[in-house]
């Protein structure tokens, strides 16, 4: 069965620091996608960075990265420097071969000046 | 300017009424798709629509009736509203049907049915 599981319900982090939030997936397909989305307060869903199953390095973009590790099925997002308008819900989602999104649960940031 | 737009932002309404949601994506995309969110954040897709043909049928009542006039527009209309239709109900639109192809999405629609 395919799935993403969050573990974190909620993290708190200091400003100007780095945290990570995790995230694992199961899937027997071979070729998915990997993708966080982030969802502020307002209620819209933002794309940060995605992970192709393929890729051999880790997808970075800005402040953002993803630590891929296929063998443990994990994607778990980094987010360096953190700043105040990164206090969000972050979703870990993949996607299969129809396009179909599969999305985790759900982790609340907190980020404290 | 905006990629994928939603109308209304907010619905409220009552139980057994017949209501639409209209998305719209100037993206250039191929292919849309409905998404739920419950009252706990979590998020389902419902259904999703590549040049205007239905890919994706997931276990959604008949009540919802999705409607794709053209590759640019995607709308859901629900009869007969039930309280547990209250969600916030995201389009979202990507290039193809692929694993690796990213999906944007509307600023969602608050349906709230009393």
């Amino acid at each position: 069965a395919q799935k993403i599981t969050q573990t974190q319900p909620g993290m708190f982090v200091q400003e100007k620091e780095a945290v990570t939030l995790d995230c694992t997936y199961d899937t027997s397909d071979p070729s998915y996608g990997l993708f966080w989305y982030k969802q502020p307060s307002s209620g819209e869903m933002i794309f940060l960075i995605y992970q192709g199953s393929y890729d051999q390095q880790n997808a970075t973009e800005g402040r953002y990265s993803l630590n891929f590790q296929k063998a443990r099925k994990s994607a778990n997002l980094v987010i360096s420097a953190s700043q105040l308008g990164d206090s969000a819900m972050y979703f870990c989602a993949m996607s299969l071969h129809t396009g179909k999104l599969i999305f985790g649960q759900g982790t609340t940031l907190q980020v404290k000046p | 300017d905006t990629a994928v737009s939603q109308t209304p932002k907010y619905l409220v309404t009552q139980m057994g009424n017949d209501k639409s949601i209209k998305c719209e994506q100037n993206l250039g995309h191929d292919t849309m798709y409905w998404y739920k969110q419950d009252s706990k954040k979590f998020l389902k897709i419902m259904f999703s629509y590549n040049n205007k043909e239905l890919i994706i049928n997931e276990t959604v009542p008949n009540r919802f009736s999705p409607k794709s006039p053209d590759k640019a527009h995607l709308n859901l209309h629900i009869n007969s509203l039930e309280l547990g239709d209250s969600a916030v109900y995201f389009c979202a639109s990507s290039q193809a049907i692929a694993d690796q192809e990213t999906q944007y999405f509307g600023p969602g629609t608050r349906l709230l049915v009393l």
